[in-house]
């Protein structure tokens, strides 16, 4: 069974500092490795890495896949209150299209 | 673009009583998903269908629960004679046809739909 587990499960920081989640995975058939931000209501989509995409950036949030270690990590710089959320890590096997979630990172960040 | 609709947003059943939970997909998806996240955990698989097709309901538990996708009108998941433990957040997501592959920018989610069991 696909397993994802993310740490820390929760992290507190004061606006302007720079945070690293971490996300290790096991599956038999590995396709893409996602991130998603959830506030309040619907996770909303981050990135998709996969072997031939292996870092994405997009402004302050940037993430690496290590294929070699099984896992991924999503950094944020110059944190501000608005990325205070859970952050999902989920992986997509070759055979089927569900993602197996990891428990979540919950981010607050005060001003 | 409407995105992926949920409804309720929130809903409140006593036990023994019967839920349904709606889904309409973004347009243009025909791939529908079920997940439902308990609290404290993450998101776990549940359905997985297309337009009047099962695709994958490996995570669906064995009884009390279903889901269908109709060629017409928003796909629906029912759970039959609710339980205390059925209360959680029930999140459906679509994507386009691409036989099943999450595509370039990953599922689309609704808001969910909070399920409280009294």
């Amino acid at each position: 069974e696909d397993k994802v587990v993310q740490s820390p499960l929760s992290l507190v920081v004061h606006e302007g500092d720079t945070v690293t989640l971490n996300c290790s995975y096991e599956v038999t058939n590995f396709r893409s490795l996602l991130w998603y931000k959830q506030e309040k209501k619907a996770p909303t989509f981050l990135f998709m890495l996969t072997s031939s995409g292996i870092e994405k950036k997009s402004g302050r949030l940037s993430s690496i896949l290590d294929k070699k270690e099984l896992s991924s990590i999503l950094n944020i710089t110059a944190t501000q209150t608005g990325d205070s959320a859970i952050y999902l890590c989920a992986v997509q096997e070759t055979s089927g299209s569900r993602l197996t979630f990891g428990e979540g990172t919950q981010l607050t960040v005060n001003p | 673009n409407a995105g992926v609709m949920q409804n309720p947003r929130h809903l409140v059943r006593r036990r023994g009583q019967e839920a349904r939970l709606r889904c309409s997909p973004m347009k243009g998806h025909s791939h529908v998903y079920w997940y439902r996240q308990l609290p404290e955990e993450g998101l776990k698989f549940m359905v997985y269908l297309q337009k009047e097709n099962i695709i994958d309901e490996s995570g669906m538990p064995k009884e009390r629960f279903s889901a269908e996708f109709p060629k017409e009108g928003p796909s629906i998941l029912r759970i039959q004679q609710v339980v205390r433990g059925d209360s959680a957040a029930y999140f459906c997501a679509s994507s386009p046809a691409r036989q099943g592959k999450v595509g370039l920018y990953g599922y689309t989610f609704g808001s969910g739909t909070r399920l409280t069991v009294v």
